[in-house]
């Protein structure tokens, strides 16, 4: 697509449960990068995938937060039995490929509030 | 310590005002970013520098790679430019992930 997609823009659950959340990168991109943004913080890094591959997991807060890459293309970020504490903006950017020497572009957001 | 140290942390400016956001950080990197995100709105990539100056429209950015020091300029400032602006680095070696820093929420005033 012409830009990053991410659905749902906007998600609001009951503490507890599980959340799914979706990224389209640009296609052809080979990077893909997962950040949140909580309420009155800066931004901070989940993950980052490498074609279908995570070499770089160390910003996921705890084992309820997974993601997965698939065909290169759709990633998607499952946060398992969330808490307050998970409300919070996330992310995801595309490059066209790793290494820092590209541009990101990033997507609108998913809002993810728990209650 | 912050890797990323953005100053001011909010600005407000009267339109046509010249302003100027600064960024410093302390670790090496291969790339520094300024972006600009709008309140609700996604994040926009205004430039990617690792050395120099570039210039785009109003928008000027410079970095200081010696010093670890980069500042974005917005000439003749309007108010359709009131926004967060925040500076990111990529950290050499590393380079797979950006470390931001807290951004600096800019209103221009008519």
């Amino acid at each position: 697509g012409a830009g990053v997609s991410q659905s749902p823009s906007n998600k609001v659950t009951e503490k507890g449960k599980d959340v799914e959340l979706r990224c389209d990168p640009i296609s052809g991109h080979t990077a893909l990068y997962w950040y949140r943004q909580s309420l009155g913080q800066g931004l901070e890094f989940l993950i980052y995938f490498q074609g279908n591959s995570a070499p770089d997991k160390s910003g996921l807060p705890s084992d309820r937060f997974s993601a997965e890459r698939t065909g290169g293309s759709v990633s998607t970020l499952t946060i398992q039995r969330t808490q307050q504490e998970d409300s919070a903006v996330y992310l995801c950017a595309s490059s066209l490929a790793g290494q820092g020497i590209y541009g990101y572009t990033f997507g609108s957001g998913t809002r993810l509030t728990v209650v | 310590k912050n890797e990323v140290e953005q100053s001011p942390q909010n600005l407000t400016a009267q339109e046509g005002e010249f302003i100027t956001i600064n960024c410093s950080y302390s670790v090496g990197i291969s790339a520094l970013h300024w972006l600009q995100q709008h309140p609700g709105g996604g994040i926009v990539s205004l430039f990617m520098l690792s050395s120099g100056k570039k210039k785009h429209g109003r928008l000027i950015a410079t970095i200081n790679i010696q010093e670890k020091h980069s500042s974005l300029h917005i000439t003749a400032s309007h108010p359709r430019d009131s926004a967060v602006y925040i500076c990111a680095v990529g950290e050499a070696g590393t380079a797979s992930k950006l470390t931001f820093g807290t951004g600096t929420r800019l209103q221009v005033t008519l």
